[in-house]
């Protein structure tokens, strides 16, 4: 059974662009979290999906945004990129109701 | 308040010794549950091991426990016989009747040779 895909895997970018990050998850889970991991912050949950309906959103500005499709797999797009913006971004995916989430590998995104 | 509380930011025990990591959470949903990851420094979140609100048992899977207590609100990780490889970050993460998902801070492990 395939696992989490979550490509690409490393991404350089500049100040001011913008970037989308893809998830595909787990064949049959409905639900897909995104959280962004660093250093200093830890594992922060950024917002999730389940049948293209986000239900649940962190506490991130409106520059992080996300959409799901009808297959389940989802995308996640940050604007006018901070250096700040430089971390681990990490997908699950779940059947939802309290079953466990099921991580990709993550995109490792530089901003230069 | 719904939250997840890992007391041991770092953690040193000796190769093949058992190792319990801490972790308590709180939360007024009657139904929930509680999961373990492991994040080695590749990066990857490797999922461990879950036990739900209203399971009796313990859940065990391979060397690694839960010893899951509801009146205290804890659901510590147990590792038993330690290996080298088992070195690595690991989260306290507990899901709620609306999906969401709350970790914990982390305890970093280091197995000693």
């Amino acid at each position: 059974k395939a696992g989490v895909t979550q490509t690409p895997r490393y991404l350089i970018k500049t100040r001011g662009q913008q970037v989308t990050l893809s998830c595909s998850p787990i064949s049959g889970h409905r639900s897909v979290s995104w959280y962004q991991q660093t250093p200093g912050q830890g594992l922060q949950f950024l917002f999730e999906y389940f049948s293209e309906t986000q239900r649940n959103k962190g506490n991130f500005p409106g520059r992080f945004s996300g959409r799901q499709f009808s297959n389940s797999r989802s995308e996640m797009n940050v604007s006018t990129l901070e250096l700040g913006d430089s971390a681990l971004y990490l997908c699950a995916s779940s059947f939802g109701g309290n079953q466990p989430q099921h991580f990709g590998d993550g995109t490792r995104l530089s901003i230069l | 308040a719904q939250k997840i509380t890992q007391t041991q930011p770092g953690m040193f025990v000796q190769e093949k010794e058992a190792v319990t990591l801490d972790c308590t959470y709180d939360t007024s949903d009657p139904s929930y549950g509680l999961f373990w990851y492991k994040q080695p420094s590749s990066g990857e979140m490797i999922f461990l091991i879950y036990q739900g609100s209203y399971d009796q048992q313990n859940a065990t899977e391979g060397r690694y426990s839960l010893n899951f207590q509801k009146a205290r609100k804890s659901a510590n990780l147990v590792i038993s016989a330690s290996q080298l490889g088992d070195s690595a970050m690991y989260f306290c993460a507990m899901s709620l009747r609306d999906d969401k998902i709350i970790f914990g801070k982390g305890t970093r492990l280091h197995i000693l040779p």
